[in-house]
């Protein structure tokens, strides 16, 4: 069965402290992946996706994230975080040209100010 | 342009009422869908609407029923509450199946059944 793991459930940065959350799945066949943000009392947005092409995409608010096909990871990165990124990170993943998106967990990030 | 719009945004219910989500959006988008959301667990599938007149079910169906009444709307039944389905409902739409296009969400209706 598909699955999606994030590392961290909880990840607390100064603010321009450098973020890096984890994200693998499994599932053998060809996927698309995303990162979905959720602010607090807010509805889950896009961050990015990557369908194809180029592994490392960039997102919103300067957010990007690199899929390593080897290692089925799709971890995100930014230089240099904002008290205003506070919010939960989820990683999604699909078959292509499926209809049933697997969510990780999620993962919490708290930035002080 | 209103998207993805969820009503009620909150609700208590006691064990064995039923109620009905509705969803509704805006942006012609074929495929459907209708998430819980639990702590520590993300996002998992109820059923999804690949296009108007089909259902089917996705992670976790049990004790729900979808209706999909035309191309906008997306309603989500609990015939009889439990206190297991206390949760958060998010329903999305996609313009093509969500493995080909990103989902839009809607606000979310906070569910507590007593």
């Amino acid at each position: 069965a598909q699955s999606v793991s994030q590392h961290n459930h909880h990840v607390i940065l100064s603010e321009a402290a450098s973020l890096e959350l984890g994200c693998n799945y499994s599932y053998g066949g060809t996927v698309n992946l995303f990162w979905y943000v959720q602010y607090p009392g807010q509805h889950l947005q896009l961050l990015l996706k990557y369908f194809s092409g180029d592994p490392l995409v960039k997102g919103i608010k300067g957010f990007e994230a690199e899929f390593i096909k080897s290692k089925f990871s799709f971890n995100l990165r930014k230089p240099s975080v904002q008290w205003s990124d506070t919010a939960e990170y989820f990683c999604a993943v699909i078959r292509t040209g499926g209809f049933k998106t697997i969510f990780g967990a999620g993962t919490r990030l708290f930035v002080k100010a | 342009n209103a998207g993805v719009t969820q009503t009620p945004k909150f609700q208590v219910l006691k064990t064995g009422q039923s109620m009905t989500l509705q969803c509704a959006q805006d942006m012609n988008h074929n495929s459907m869908y209708w998430y819980r959301q639990d702590p520590g667990m993300g996002l998992r599938l109820i059923y999804y609407s690949a296009s108007e007149g089909t259902t089917d079910k996705g992670e976790v169906p049990n004790g729900y029923n979808v209706s999909r009444l035309n191309k906008r709307e997306f309603s989500l039944r609990l015939e009889s509450a439990a206190p297991s389905q206390t949760s958060v409902y998010f329903c999305a739409s996609s313009q093509d199946r969500a493995g080909n296009q990103p989902q839009h969400f809607g606000d979310g209706t906070r569910l507590s059944i007593l």
